[in-house]
């Protein structure tokens, strides 16, 4: 199974941008990476994920290298309510159709005012 | 559209005790999965249903846990006897199949054993 590493925590200044940086250097090129979010009491949140290219949606945007070895993960506008651990997680292909998702501990990013 | 529903919210037992937790996936997911996430770490998936069938249960305690999903919809983890070890929140997901898409998660069971 691919590993991801993480930093254990950032803090980020609320209205800023915040760049959540995530390493996964054995991954395989049918391997997809994953991005989630807890926030606390609450289970976690899907954010976005991707294969190769760059993806952007209404919550994040994912920006994979070109070889693929890491990804950054970036919230435009971060705000208070952004205040979560996030989880950069590679997709591993199990039997048939079922994937699994194996999460590590993430990031601790504090967004500060 | 409604989430994953898991009952109860918070449960406390005394170890060798027995505990059941309850989940009602979003309807229409194929896949439904249980984790347990201990105090500080990531959730770890403990089995994984496609159906009313297991995909996945290498992580599952056997010997304690077990796990069913009747009529492919609902879905009931137990724990007996418990151990003081397995206080943890249990979080039930669910996806609409198990191939590459996102997972939906319930608000979990936070199981206190004393």
């Amino acid at each position: 199974d691919a590993k991801t590493t993480q930093p254990t925590s950032m803090d980020c200044a609320e209205g800023r941008a915040a760049n959540l940086p995530c390493n996964h250097s054995t991954i395989s090129g049918n391997e997809y990476v994953y991005w989630y979010r807890q926030i606390h009491s609450q289970g976690p949140q899907y954010i976005i994920h991707g294969l190769k290219n760059n993806e952007t949606n209404e919550m994040a945007s994912l920006i994979i290298t070109e070889d693929r070895k890491s990804s950054t993960l970036i919230l435009p506008h971060a705000t208070l309510r952004d205040t979560a651990v996030y989880y950069c997680i590679v997709r591993v292909q199990t039997t048939g159709t079922a994937s699994k998702l194996t999460f590590g501990t993430g990031t601790r990013l504090q967004v500060t005012l | 559209e409604a989430g994953v529903a898991q009952s109860p919210r918070y449960k406390i037992i005394e170890k060798r005790q027995s505990v059941a937790f309850w989940c009602n996936p979003i309807s229409g997911h194929a896949t439904l999965y249980w984790y347990q996430q201990i105090l500080g770490q990531g959730p770890k998936l403990l089995i994984q249903f496609q159906n009313n069938g297991v995909v996945d249960d290498s992580q599952l305690p056997k010997d304690r846990f077990s796990a069913e999903r009747l009529k492919g919809v609902d879905s009931t983890l137990k724990i007996q006897p418990a151990k003081l070890e397995d206080s943890a929140v249990y979080l039930c997901a669910s996806s609409f199949t198990g191939g590459a898409e996102k997972l939906f998660f319930g608000s979990g069971t936070q199981l206190s054993v004393l």
